[in-house]
């Protein structure tokens, strides 16, 4: 079945403790990108990757990283989180830019930083 | 700045009301406006995509059209399953190979039985 993966769906920490959200898609999709989702702002996208190697800022980049490595991985780190980083976070792939294909979403992480 | 308006925030019909929602958009050149499904705990699920002014589509109880500043999806004679978040996302031709998708907050519908 066609898929985008997120782990871990829930997570509770504290400020300034490392963590990594994964993502891996398994339909060969040159194309990911990380939006989170706040009541009220929509989705927003924090970083894109239009291929292995190749990164680049959303609209919302900060205090966040991002590596692609390979093709189907795609996670998001949170260095030092901090409570304005709580949110719903989804990632996304598509195949490639340009197109025309839409894009898939995972089922989401809920991120709660205390 | 790409922009992206819903209107109405939430909805309810009466199973078989048949509504519209409407999204209002503005955009530095349409490359595509989407519509998505999504329900509670889960990723927003593609609907649908238009490309121009004046293109329909429809799937099951759903149609979505497009203008130059707006879309709107008519839903007719819903039932309870079509109940769900729908939002509504522009893609913009300017963004250089970033296939971001700059979404609007989102309809609320609830379909009462």
């Amino acid at each position: 079945e066609a898929q985008v993966t997120q782990n871990p769906r829930y997570l509770i920490t504290v400020t300034g403790k490392k963590l990594t959200v994964t993502c891996s898609q398994n339909m060969n999709h040159e194309y990911m990108s990380w939006y989170r989702q706040d009541p009220g702002l929509g989705l927003r996208q924090i970083y894109y990757s239009m291929n292995v190697e190749v990164t680049d800022k959303g609209d919302v980049p900060e205090g966040y990283k991002v590596s692609r490595k390979e093709k189907r991985n795609f996670p998001l780190i949170l260095e030092s989180p901090s409570p304005n980083q709580t949110s719903l976070y989804f990632c996304a792939s598509s195949l490639r830019r340009n197109s025309n294909q839409p894009q898939h979403f995972g089922d989401g992480t809920r991120l709660s930083i205390l | 700045e790409d922009q992206v308006t819903q209107s109405p925030e939430a909805l309810r019909l009466q199973e078989g009301e048949s509504s519209s929602l409407n999204c209002s958009y503005t955009v530095s050149g349409l490359r595509g406006l989407f519509w998505y499904r999504q329900d509670p705990g889960k990723g927003p699920e593609f609907l649908f995509t238009l490309y121009s002014a004046g293109e329909e589509k429809e799937k099951e109880r759903l149609k979505a059209t497009l203008t130059k500043k707006e879309s709107f999806l008519h839903i007719t004679a819903p039932k309870p399953e079509d109940s769900a978040t729908y939002l509504c996302a522009v893609q913009a031709k300017a963004n250089f190979g970033n296939e971001k998708l700059t979404f609007g907050t989102g309809t609320r519908l609830t379909i009462i039985p």
